[in-house]
């Protein structure tokens, strides 16, 4: 079936531009992530969202960074005002929630958007 | 202290032999441990987790997890070139929702 996408693939910026980076989670999955990848680094947590509950936001790293999440499935992650310090992989994941035991199952995650702020 | 911590290599092993990886974690209530494998510009890929301690097999990948000694491995039996990639460490430190802390990652290479 279809995985994680993510739009564009690629986004190249001036410093100062807004940008929103797209992440259509895999149907189904109620558990949506962000994360950062800046080069030669390991992942960082950015924002989660399960279901209609209030966002996980602890992992922005300042109030230029904000996320929504549209009926539940297509989220979009905006960056204001990007600093070149901004530029990074953005991963996008999803999981399935499992009710029972209160927490996600293995997330799944899509190709990401390269970001540079030039 | 990172809160995740692996070396970040390059770690290289001829073709056929043991990759060992080595992942160790601060915060001693975390619950839920993960390795992934990242090919370069790919996104991510699970291939083990591991939630008790003890060992946990599957094919050529082994996880290890010491709870006590905070340290969580991966070996790797019959290396070949395809498992060359970056290994990630990520660890469950939540009840509830799975907000994984990774680590920066080792780099392993088979020589063939």
């Amino acid at each position: 079936g279809a995985g994680v996408s993510q739009s564009p693939s690629n986004k190249v910026t001036e410093k100062g531009k807004d940008v929103e980076l797209r992440c259509d989670p895999i149907s189904g999955h109620t558990a949506l992530y962000w994360y950062r990848q800046s080069l030669g680094q390991g992942l960082e947590f950015l924002i989660y969202f399960q279901g209609n509950s209030a966002p996980d936001k602890s992992g922005l790293p300042s109030d230029r960074f904000s996320a929504e999440r549209t009926g539940g499935s297509v989220s979009t992650l905006t960056i204001q005002r990007t600093q070149q310090e901004d530029s990074a992989v953005y991963l996008c994941a999803s999981s399935l929630f499992l009710a029972g035991s209160g927490s996600t199952d293995t997330q799944y995650f899509g190709p990401g958007t390269r970001l540079t702020v030039l | 202290q990172k809160e995740v911590e692996q070396n970040s290599g390059p770690l290289s092993v001829p073709e056929g032999a043991i990759a060992s990886l080595n992942c160790t974690y601060s915060d001693r209530v975390s619950q839920s441990f993960f390795w992934y494998r990242q090919y370069s510009g790919k996104s991510p890929e699970l291939i083990m987790s591991i939630y008790s301690n003890g060992d946990k097999e599957d094919g050529r990948f082994t996880a290890q997890l010491n709870k006590a000694s905070q340290y969580v491995s991966l070996l790797i039996r019959d290396s070949q070139p395809s498992d060359s990639a970056t290994y990630l460490c990520a660890v469950n430190k939540d009840q509830g929702a799975q907000k994984l802390v990774f680590g920066q990652g080792t780099r392993l290479t088979i020589n063939p």
